[in-house]
């Protein structure tokens, strides 16, 4: 059965990088690389609402939110089924849930491109931004 | 970027009850609307895409409506495993953003 696995530190000092990995179990080897998804990262800060922080797809491309855009970035290694997300600079503000998704393609309504939703979730790693 | 405004923020209904939770996008977003459920504790699950379209596993009493900038998701009778936060979330334009959640409690 395919699951997302999300793992790294539980806690990281202000002003470091946040590195986490998700791993994608439960799937042939080249799953990522057959191109049939998006990857992504989700944040869920304690007692709030989601964030979208990221996502890309098995060649590379990223799409990265504006607001966390000077600090993230997004990674893929097809031969593992792993991608990565690296935050740096935390503050305590960086402390959440974060979810590793995936996401699949919805119904076209446009020539030539696509729209993505999240169609499955890890369970989540607390990311704790703390000295 | 996208607001994502759902309506209310917290909701007290009584198991069997139907229920219409509401999302409002700044712009249009045309049909890609997607809703999800989160129980404490846990990850968000897909409930509905494309507005209207239930999740491969989710319930017959889950239903989604609506196109452009007003969107509904209506339970159609409660279960007691049904009460939990809901989320809206938008896929028509980078970044993707979410509502703020309609919390369902029981009344």
């Amino acid at each position: 059965q395919l699951q997302l696995q999300e793992s790294g530190p539980g806690l990281v000092k202000p002003s470091e990088t946040l590195s986490l990995t998700c791993t994608v179990s439960g799937v042939s080897d080249d799953y990522i690389s057959s191109g049939t998804h998006y990857w992504g990262w989700v944040r869920q800060p304690p007692g709030r609402g989601l964030e979208w922080i990221a996502s890309i797809y098995y060649s590379g491309s990223a799409y990265y939110n504006p607001s966390l855009k000077s600090r993230v970035t997004m990674s893929v290694d097809t031969s593992k089924n792993q991608f990565s997300l690296k935050l740096s600079s935390v503050t305590a503000a960086d402390t959440a849930v974060y979810y590793c998704v995936r996401l699949a393609k919805g119904a076209r309504i446009s020539l030539g491109y696509s729209y993505w939703y999240f169609d499955l979730w890890g369970r989540g790693t607390l990311v704790t931004v703390s000295s | 970027e996208i607001v994502m405004t759902q309506s209310p923020a917290t909701l007290s209904v009584s198991p069997g009850e139907r229920v219409t939770l509401s999302c409002r996008a700044s712009q249009t977003v045309r049909t890609k609307l997607a809703w999800y459920q989160q129980k404490p504790g846990q990850a968000p699950s897909l409930l509905i895409y494309d507005a209207s379209t239930r999740a491969s596993g989710s319930p017959a009493s889950f239903s989604g409506s609506g196109s452009g900038t007003d969107f509904t998701l209506t339970i159609s009778s409660l279960q007691s495993e049904d009460f939990a936060v809901y989320y809206c979330q938008q896929y028509y334009d980078w970044p993707y953003t979410f509502g703020q959640g309609t919390k369902l409690e029981i009344k």
